[in-house]
């Protein structure tokens, strides 16, 4: 059974850079073809596509945010971690993680996701 | 303003059968799978649909998808109150910056 689940800090203040870490359990990224994304979700809006990493640490950004993120993996704490820069109000959201086989064109399994407020 | 056009919302009445639009462009949708993504009020996206029209398993036979050039199309028979819910369309986007990409989201109303 697969399971992602995201933590991280409720509230940040602008400017400050957010690193939100997903846990997961139920496959590894150590295997070949396995993918974790980041998603975000602004309250009332869509979903935005932020970030992917590859078991073979391969990692792909949106184009839109691309300086301003990270995208790192700890297959040992089965763990991603995403780090965003210079933090804005605009950037409150809803943040999901979610795994993804390479193979696969589409998000299959999705954490519940954790709300990051930016306000100072 | 997101790559992938949906209608921002769709209604119908229980029973009756509702269609949701994606649009894209050749880049995307049009050549590449689109998956659906069923978002329930306060609950994470939960996969639907995927590779244009298949879905995963438990859920049923009432939600599908279908493809054609750089558009998809999620219909949905038989309208529940329990469908009340935003619908995301999802895809690989091709182009120099390859990203994934979704729709704007479309709200579902059964009245």
């Amino acid at each position: 059974q697969i399971t992602l689940k995201e933590s991280g800090p409720t509230l940040v203040k602008p400017t400050q850079t957010l690193t939100l870490t997903c846990t997961f359990s139920g496959f590894s990224l150590s295997t070949s073809g396995v993918g974790v994304g980041w998603i975000r979700q602004p309250p009332g809006k869509a979903l935005e596509w932020l970030a992917l990493i590859y078991w073979d640490d391969d990692k792909r950004y949106s184009p839109s945010l691309k300086s301003r993120l990270t995208i790192t993996k700890d297959t040992s704490k089965n763990q991603v971690v995403l780090t965003m820069t210079n933090m804005d109000p605009v950037d409150t959201a809803t943040y999901y993680c979610a795994h993804r086989m390479v193979a696969n064109h589409y998000f299959d399994y999705w954490g519940q996701g954790t709300l990051v407020t930016v306000s100072s | 303003q997101s790559v992938l056009t949906q209608p921002p919302s769709v209604s119908a009445a229980p029973g009756q059968k509702v269609t949701i639009s994606c649009s894209g462009s050749s880049s995307n949708i049009g050549n590449n799978y689109v998956s659906w993504y069923q978002q329930l009020p306060g609950t994470a996206p939960k996969l639907l649909i995927y590779d244009n029209n298949k879905r995963p398993s438990g859920i049923p036979d009432r939600f599908s998808g279908s493809k054609s050039g750089t558009s998809a199309t999620l219909g949905i028979t038989g309208l529940q109150t329990g469908d009340e819910a935003d619908y995301y369309c999802g895809t690989w986007d091709s182009s120099l910056s390859a990203n994934w990409v979704f729709g704007g989201g479309t709200k579902l109303t059964v009245l």
